[in-house]
């Protein structure tokens, strides 16, 4: 069954380093996105990705945070400079034509210290 | 109000019982609704997709009241197995940005 693979699967990182997470889609997806869940709390929507270009994006995803889809499967998310607020797990999702249901990586759990 | 709202639980039953989780939405333009079930730490996996009025796999039945903007997730027969926050998630109409409520916890007791 096609996944939305991760990597890595925990980083640990100090405070005001740089990071980026990877994620293989679902090959055949369009749309693609980053979503994050701070411990205990709800999941959040982060970005949305489509024909090469950002679709949307919340008011968490500040200056600090970009996306790049560099080569035809992987779909990177990058924090320049880490605060220790952006500890979380970062998820990684894809959706078909029609943007319908979407489909998660196992996530990265970030640690920011 | 909120743009997806779920009782957080959580729901304590004995194995066998039915048990059913409401999740009211604020958009009443939705046309699609998701159950996503969330093991601790791990994450989010689709359960169920609802189009219509409602849609039934195995145990597990949703239903939608459009009039009411309410979907509801019943689950039959609850094995221990089903314990884990089930997520109502609403996708934010001509956006591909999916909302998702808080949760509600599920505990299947011997």
């Amino acid at each position: 069954e096609p996944e939305v693979t991760q990597t890595p699967s925990h980083q640990v990182t100090q405070m005001g380093q740089e990071v980026i997470l990877r994620c293989v889609p679902i090959s055949n997806h369009l749309y693609f996105y980053w979503y994050r869940q701070i411990l205990g709390q709800k999941v959040e929507f982060l970005v949305s990705f489509y024909n090469n270009e950002i679709s949307e994006k919340s008011e968490i995803f500040d200056d600090q945070f970009s996306v790049e889809r560099p080569d035809g499967s992987n779909f990177t998310l990058k924090i320049r400079s880490t605060k220790l607020e952006d500890s979380a797990m970062y998820f990684c999702a894809s959706s078909g034509e029609g943007a319908t249901e979407a489909f998660f990586g196992q996530g990265t759990r970030l640690t920011v210290v | 109000r909120k743009e997806v709202e779920q009782d957080p639980g959580p729901f304590n039953v004995p194995e066998g019982a039915t048990v059913a989780f409401n999740c009211t939405y604020s958009n009443s333009a939705s046309q699609s609704f998701f159950w996503y079930r969330q093991d601790c730490r791990k994450e989010p996996k689709l359960l169920m997709s609802v189009y219509s009025s409602g849609n039934e796999d195995g145990r597990f039945t949703a239903q939608l009241n459009r009039a009411s903007q309410y979907i509801s997730l019943l689950i039959r027969d609850s094995k221990l197995s089903d314990s884990a926050t089930y997520l109502c998630v609403v996708p934010r109409d001509s956006s591909y940005k999916l909302i998702f409520g808080s949760g509600t916890r599920l505990l299947v007791r011997p």
